[in-house]
């Protein structure tokens, strides 16, 4: 079973600032989720990578499949993208859509 | 809108009482999942369902059961709901177990057991 760890836990920061939130996972996988979740709201689906880097507006998502880490970069950061971010991966070693396991969150905080 | 339907959005139990939550998507996808989401922890799989007409159990199917009664729709099962089975659930789909697709989540209950 894979295990998923993300850190850090929380994160405030000041509008504008760059920030990084990092996963890494304990078995080799075919692909890494990165999601977004409001306060007291649904799941959105950010990125799905399995190699390289994938961007969309200011959001960035690299994946090192070797180290079996990921980070999430968010550049000029605003106070609506105040969310919590979560990892997740494949739940089994070897991939496949048999379920997800998901790192506890990053429950990120962007100050005007 | 296409996506993955919840219902009901908010549920409150009595201990022993049962009840099914409800998840419907349009997207033509063949995997769907039930995971529950609890304070301090990542979310964890209930039961999922590969293709139609087939189920497993996941990391957490204890207390529960499932149906998928045709491709869109895969329902979950409370018998005889506990305090333990408070928790935010949440279902979703993606297209194909086979292959990595992205995810699609409905926008979850919360239930309630008291």
């Amino acid at each position: 079973k894979n295990e998923v760890e993300q850190s850090p836990q929380n994160l405030t920061a000041q509008e504008g600032e760059f920030i990084t939130i990092n996963c890494s996972y304990s078995v080799g996988i075919s692909a890494l989720h990165w999601l977004q979740q409001h306060p007291g709201g649904g799941i959105v689906s950010l990125f799905m990578l399995s190699s390289g880097k994938k961007k969309h507006g200011r959001l960035i998502a690299t994946i090192n499949i070797q180290e079996k880490h990921s980070s999430l970069h968010i550049t000029a950061s605003h106070p609506r993208d105040s969310a919590v971010y979560i990892c997740a991966v494949p739940l089994w070693a070897g991939g496949g859509a048999d379920g997800l396991t998901f790192g506890k969150g990053t429950h990120l905080i962007i100050q005007p | 809108n296409a996506g993955v339907t919840q219902t009901p959005k908010f549920q409150v139990l009595k201990t022993g009482q049962s009840m099914t939550l409800q998840c419907a998507q349009d997207m033509n996808h063949n995997s769907m999942y039930w995971y529950r989401q609890d304070p301090g922890m990542g979310l964890r799989l209930i039961y999922y369902s590969a293709s139609e007409g087939t189920t497993d159990k996941g990391e957490v199917p204890n207390g529960y059961n499932v149906s998928r009664l045709n491709k869109r729709e895969f329902s979950l099962r409370l018998e005889s709901a506990a305090p333990s089975q408070t928790s935010v659930y949440f279902c979703a789909s993606t297209p194909d177990r086979s292959t990595n697709y992205g995810y699609t989540f409905g926008s979850g209950t919360r239930l309630t057991v008291v």
